[in-house]
């Protein structure tokens, strides 16, 4: 099984609203991913988490919080969006592996997040 | 700046046909080299990753690295109307903090009837 899960699928916000994303994955992995997708762009890198502690902010705005309870589950807090942070906002999970084997990374569907 | 590309596209073939999708890399570090495939309005999908030098086959998916050439290429023989979508390659690089992908800007794959 290679399912990672995201909540909501949609979600729409004001600038002030302050919103949380969620993601789940059951298959033991122990590093997890954040990434920001706009329309025909490729996946860019936001946050990773290895062994639930943060271990790469990829210089995002303070406005995006993450957050990693236990090692199933990985939380994005969102906090006085702007426009232009409308996008698909993915999670993925690996095997927290340093070398080739076990790196890959299983994306869950995403979430698409308006802002207005 | 660790950078991967590949042809936007569209490259279009016939029903049955095989496709053949490219990529190179900068880093000649890299070790770790994956192909995702993303339709429209969803999100990537891992479909082959490959480590070693030579050809990895899948069903009807083959990678192929060459790390000399620092190249890597997804084949898809017997193409069909469900493979269109957008072909993403990705490099992993390895730093103190984790993973990290760096991916291509895609492919987009048409297979026409």
């Amino acid at each position: 099984d290679t399912e990672v899960t995201q909540t909501p699928k949609h979600l729409v916000m004001g600038m002030t609203n302050k919103k949380s994303l969620k993601c789940e994955q059951h298959m033991g992995h122990r590093a997890m991913y954040w990434y920001k997708q706009k329309a025909k762009k490729p996946p860019e890198l936001m946050f990773v988490y290895s062994y639930e502690k943060l271990s790469i902010n990829e210089s995002v705005p303070s406005r995006f919080s993450p957050e990693c309870p236990n090692s199933s589950l990985l939380n994005l807090h969102l906090h006085a969006l702007q426009p232009e942070d409308s996008a698909l906002y993915l999670c993925a999970s690996s095997q927290a592996a340093a070398g080739p084997g076990g790196d890959e990374q299983y994306f869950g569907p995403g979430t698409r997040l308006t802002v207005t | 700046q660790k950078e991967v590309e590949q042809n936007s596209g569209p490259l279009s073939v016939p029903e049955g046909a095989i496709a053949s999708l490219n990529c190179t890399y900068s880093d000649r570090g890299s070790q770790s080299f994956f192909w995702y495939r993303q339709y429209s309005g969803k999100s990537p999908e891992l479909i082959m990753f490959i480590y070693s030098n030579g050809d990895k086959e899948d069903g009807r998916f083959t990678a192929q690295l060459n790390k000399a050439s620092q190249y890597v290429s997804l084949l898809i023989r017997d193409s069909q109307p469900s493979d269109s979508a957008t072909y993403l390659c990705a490099v992993n690089g390895f730093t103190g903090g984790g993973n990290k992908l760096t991916f291509g800007t895609g492919t987009q794959l048409k297979v026409e009837l």
